[in-house]
Parts: C-alpha cells; structure tokens; sequence
C-alpha cells in the first residue's frame, strides 16, 4: 500500500538553530514528491517537487533533498516566521495524475 | 502569481442543508481538486476535474458532488450535510502537463 509518514510529528527549535523535518514513502514508482507549507487556518503554499534521487532544491533557508525511501526538508537558521506546518506528498507513477498521497504534516515552531 | 479563491473561510450551516462551495483559479489551469482535511488524516481528495465537464471521483466521493461548467471555477456541493462532514475544504488547481498544485485559502465548514 502506498504511504508517506512525516517526522517528527512536532518540533520546536530556537530561533537559529537548524534542523531537519522527514518524509518516509512507500510507493510502487515515484512521479514526484512536493513539499508544502501550512498557515494556521490556510491552505497548503507550494515549495518544492523533487523528481527523482540525488535531486536537491533551495529556497531561502529550506532546502530539500530526495532519496529512493525519503526525503528530508532542511531548515538553516530558522526564524519565528518560519512556524508553520510542512506538509509532503508523493504521487506514485502507478497511478492517476491527479492521485497524490499526503503525509499527515509536520508542525513547527521556532521560539524568539 | 496563481491566485486560487475560494467562495467563503467560514461556513456554519445546519444537518440536511443542500451546500454549494465555491473554487476560483485565475491562471487558466486545466486541472481542478477537491480536498477535506482532517486532524490526523492529511489531505484526502473527494473529486477531481481534468476539464470542463469532465469530473473524476477521489477517495471519498460519497455524499459529495461536483459542477465544472467553467475552466476557472469548480464547485463542490453538499447534497445533505451531515455532521461528519465538518472539516477544512481545499481546493485546488494545476496546468495538464505540471504536477504542481496550487491550493485556496480553505473553507471551514461547521454543520451542526
């Protein structure tokens, strides 16, 4: 069965102090993976999509990286404004295009 | 910027009640989504739109229905609110030939 897991399912951090939030997948084939971020009350703003393993993606102090079981979401440095819940998703090559696979997400919050 | 509206943020209505919510995407994509989520459960789609007209059930399809007889908008309507379909809608757009998708600010539904 096709899954995605995010870890940890919380994390707080110290303003400045870098970490790494995970995405473990199970899929028959991998389209594409995408990282998104959640405002409390909003709908998910788009990141990144990695495509295959070994790809990496910046942007700001995130950057994104892509294995053949998981990806993980860097965060360098963090600031208060960088609270927010990251959300993965995967869209298995076995499927429909418009089938994609959320994980459950992963709240931040970094403290001043 | 893809800009994705959605009709209301808030929504209170009663069990039996016949509910329209509304999706509008300015940037002409041919692809349209709608999503429930749910504490715990992640994004969960209930239709999808490849065009106009055209509509394919999601994972959880029943109780819900669909009307795409515009490109740019995309409306889920709610037969008979029950209580179990209080929740966050999302929708959401991409082009064909991206997989990328751009989500809306959500719609809080309360049915009591």
């Amino acid at each position: 069965e096709d899954q995605v897991t995010q870890s940890p399912e919380a994390l707080r951090l110290q303003e400045g102090e870098s970490s790494s939030l995970n995405c473990s997948y199970t899929v028959s084939g991998l389209r594409g993976l995408f990282w998104y971020r959640q405002d409390p009350g909003k709908g998910p703003e788009f990141l990144f999509t990695l495509y295959s393993a070994g790809e990496e993606k910046e942007k700001e102090r995130l950057k994104a990286t892509l294995t053949k079981k998981e990806s993980f979401l860097h965060i360098t440095a963090p600031k208060p404004e960088d609270s927010a819940t990251y959300l993965c998703a995967v869209q298995p090559s076995t499927s429909g295009t418009y089938k994609y696979i959320f994980g459950t997400g992963t709240r931040l919050k970094v403290l001043a | 910027d893809v800009k994705v509206t959605q009709s209301s943020r808030y929504l209170v209505k009663r069990t039996g009640e016949k509910v329209f919510l509304e999706c509008v995407q300015d940037m002409d994509h041919e692809n349209m989504f709608w999503y429930r989520q749910d504490p715990g459960l992640g994004l969960r789609l209930i239709y999808f739109s490849y065009d106009v007209k055209m509509k394919e059930k999601g994972d959880i399809p029943e109780g819900y229905s669909v009307s795409r007889e515009k490109k740019e908008r995309f409306s889920l309507i709610l037969e008979s609110a029950s209580t179990n379909q209080t929740s966050m809608y999302l929708c959401a757009s991409r082009y064909i030939r991206d997989y990328e998708q751009y989500f809306g600010p959500g719609t809080r539904l309360t049915v009591t």
